[in-house]
């Protein structure tokens, strides 16, 4: 098993540009979520999707939208991108158990100039 | 105030050291506890969750939760160099959408 895959590994964009970012799991998880990490925020979750269908907003959603394409993918698309959207993405899902334990991609690092 | 404060070190410890990594919380509500371990560079890595009070071990790892003074804590013995990553706390209240909130992260160095 792969477990949760995420495209690209690095990418740049210029202020403006748009971009989506890929994520899968072959774990047959229920729910995925979007997480940014920066320098001394810790993870803060973008988007989560509890089940294939449904989407709903965490805690810093503003410049981003998701697709819960089907029950394995889940991708996050920035339509205009800005500086501050420069961080580490990290695509995550989990089996939906009480712990919502949940299981990380290796990350996608974007830089916005 | 974060709902979750995590020292964020560099803590750098000799090979072989007991390391003890601390989280506090301010909800209450929070009754699953999890650690995970990042590399640099890496996505984060589950090591361990505990539920409600009391400790989990698995092999060189201790989980620690002390709800009464919303004070979570994860023991390492007989640390290696391996061990040198990034260690987050999560947690969650089971309830509602049960999405988990993190702690910064503490570095952890130990030297060879």
């Amino acid at each position: 098993n792969a477990g949760v895959t995420q495209t690209p590994k690095f990418q740049v964009l210029k202020t403006g540009q748009s971009m989506t970012l890929q994520c899968a799991q072959d774990m047959n998880h229920n729910s995925m979520y979007w997480y940014r990490q920066d320098p001394g925020m810790g993870l803060r979750l973008i988007y989560y999707s509890a089940s294939e269908g449904t989407t709903d907003k965490g805690e810093v959603p503003n410049g981003y939208n998701v697709s819960r394409l089907n029950k394995r993918e889940f991708s996050l698309r920035l339509e205009s991108a800005a500086p501050s959207q420069t961080s580490v993405y990290f695509c995550a899902s989990s089996p939906g158990s009480l712990y919502n334990e949940q299981f990380f991609g290796p990350g996608t690092r974007l830089t916005v100039l | 105030q974060k709902e979750v404060e995590q020292d964020p070190g560099p803590l750098s410890v000799p090979e072989g050291a007991i390391v003890s990594l601390n989280c506090t919380y301010s909800n209450s509500a929070f009754q699953y506890f999890m650690w995970y371990r990042q590399y640099s560079r890496k996505g984060p890595e589950l090591l361990m969750y505990t539920y409600s009070s009391g400790n989990k071990e698995d092999g060189r790892f201790t989980a620690q939760v002390d709800k009464s003074s919303k004070y979570i804590s994860l023991f390492i013995r007989d640390s290696q160099p391996s061990d040198s990553a990034t260690y987050l706390c999560a947690m969650s209240a089971g309830t509602g959408r049960r999405a988990l909130t993190f702690g910064s992260g503490t570095r952890l160095q130990v030297q060879p």
